[in-house]
């Protein structure tokens, strides 16, 4: 199986600062097709989990452009340019590539 | 608008079964892959597992293999999970979810299931 590691599991930041999570696989997660098979969602307090990223560093329809992906292989990273209220959650990444289908632990992102 | 809901969830005791549907609508049903993901209380996201357009094709995680059946009616744009031998450590929020480009890119909200004596 794949094991996907994020880092941090907890993230204060302040409004308007950018944040960060970064995630690793135990295998590449680079398909022959050209294709990252990592996606990255956001579970606000209470609510289903969002799509944000798909397939390493596209974003969601809807999707704020202050949020990106990048990465490739092993190591992948979320960025948020400027954080909003609206942003607390649980971070997770997911990797696809094969089965079984894994996420990392999530990363717990709070406003300060 | 893409909508997916989630029943069928409630109180079984260990070793019971229960039967979780997905009402899919706003897309072709039959044209994407369907996902069921599990969250126990307080803890991370966990795939149950997947079947694919037609339901020819299921894989599923090792420890719900060979109690669980996922199954899907396109006529009906709905998708199941069916549980069996249900333990204490199987009770979770269930989500059923669209598959598009690898992810899971629609959530249902939700439907909880509690195994307890």
């Amino acid at each position: 199986d794949i094991v996907m590691t994020q880092s941090p599991l907890a993230l204060p930041v302040t409004p308007g600062e950018p944040a960060s999570i970064s995630c690793w696989s135990s295998q590449s997660l680079l398909h022959s097709n050209g294709n990252n098979y990592l996606a990255w969602y956001l579970q606000n307090p209470g609510q289903s989990p969002q799509l944000l990223i798909y397939l390493g560093s596209n974003r969601a329809s809807g999707v704020p452009d202050r949020f990106s992906g990048s990465g490739s292989g092993t190591d992948f990273t979320l960025k948020i340019s400027r954080v909003e209220a609206e942003d607390v959650g649980v971070y997770y990444c997911m990797q696809a590539l094969q089965t079984p289908i894994t996420f990392g632990q999530g990363t717990r992102l709070e406003i300060k | 608008e893409v909508q997916l809901v989630e029943s069928g969830g409630g109180l079984v005791q260990p070793g019971g079964s229960l039967r979780l549907s997905c009402a899919a609508s706003g897309f072709t049903f039959g044209n994407y892959w369907m996902r069921w993901v599990r969250q126990a209380p307080g803890k991370g996201l966990e795939w149950v597992g997947s079947i694919n357009l037609d339901g020819s094709a299921k894989n599923y995680v090792d420890s719900v293999k060979g109690r669980f059946t996922i199954s899907r009616d396109n006529a009906n744009n709905s998708l199941f999970l069916q549980m069996s031998s249900l333990r204490v450590e199987d009770t979770a929020v269930y989500y059923c979810a669209r598959a598009s480009f690898g992810a899971a890119d629609f959530w249902g909200l939700g439907t909880l299931v509690t195994v307890s004596s």
